[in-house]
């Protein structure tokens, strides 16, 4: 089976910056995916991580280490419309996603 | 350009009852996923097909199953509804399975059974 952890919640204030922490455990590794869901809505891919470091886009950042099993998911430059849950996927040998619970991220004023 | 659609957007079931939720992608694409979504679960795989003609059971299969007669449509029919499977289930897409070919998530059905 497939482990993967990431904080529950987190709450940051409009403008600041906040990092999402993922952890995995997965048979194999083919990719990371971070996804963000807004409440009641259908998850929207974010970013791609397959290789070790950062991919930059915009305000949103993701980092992969894949001999720790560890991924970030960086959120610069807060906006209140960046509250929502963020997913992390890992994509096993198989070639199917396994999802983390997600973190619920609130920003306040 | 509707992308992936789902049908129902919610629906109320009696346990017992057989039920069929529908995708339809107009994307053209390869894959296709069914999960569901449960409260501090996150989303699970129920089952997948990575190309027309094909599917696979995934995480969750158990009370589910799965068609895909060609490349647009992939329902999930429940065939005898019990209350565990109340849930939110979301229908995905993508062009293929390997590299940065994110998955694209209809709007979700929202399934209560009773």
């Amino acid at each position: 089976g497939q482990n993967i952890d990431q904080p529950t919640e987190m709450t940051a204030t409009e403008g600041a910056i906040v990092q999402i922490n993922c952890t995995y455990q997965t048979s194999g590794f083919n990719g990371l995916f971070w996804y963000q869901q807004h409440a009641g809505e259908a998850p929207t891919f974010l970013s791609y991580n397959v290789l070790d470091g950062l991919e930059e886009k915009g305000r949103f950042s993701s980092f992969l280490s894949r001999s720790k099993g560890y991924s970030y998911l960086l959120l610069k430059e807060l906006q209140m419309k960046d509250s929502a849950s963020y997913l992390c996927a890992v994509r096993d040998s198989d070639y199917k996603l396994s999802f983390g619970a997600g973190t619920t991220v609130t920003v306040r004023a | 350009i509707a992308g992936i659609t789902q049908a129902p957007t919610s629906q109320i079931l009696a346990a017992g009852r057989r039920m069929t939720l529908r995708c339809t992608q107009d994307m053209r694409h390869n894959a296709m996923y069914w999960y569901r979504q449960d409260l501090g679960l996150g989303l699970r795989l129920i089952h997948y097909s990575n190309t027309a003609g094909t599917t696979g059971k995934g995480e969750v299969p158990d009370g589910y199953s799965v068609s895909r007669a060609n490349t647009d449509d992939f329902p999930l029919t429940l065939a005898s509804a019990v209350p565990s499977q109340t849930s939110v289930y979301f229908c995905a897409s993508s062009e293929g399975t390997s590299g940065a070919n994110e998955q694209f998530f209809g709007p979700g059905t929202r399934l209560t059974v009773l």
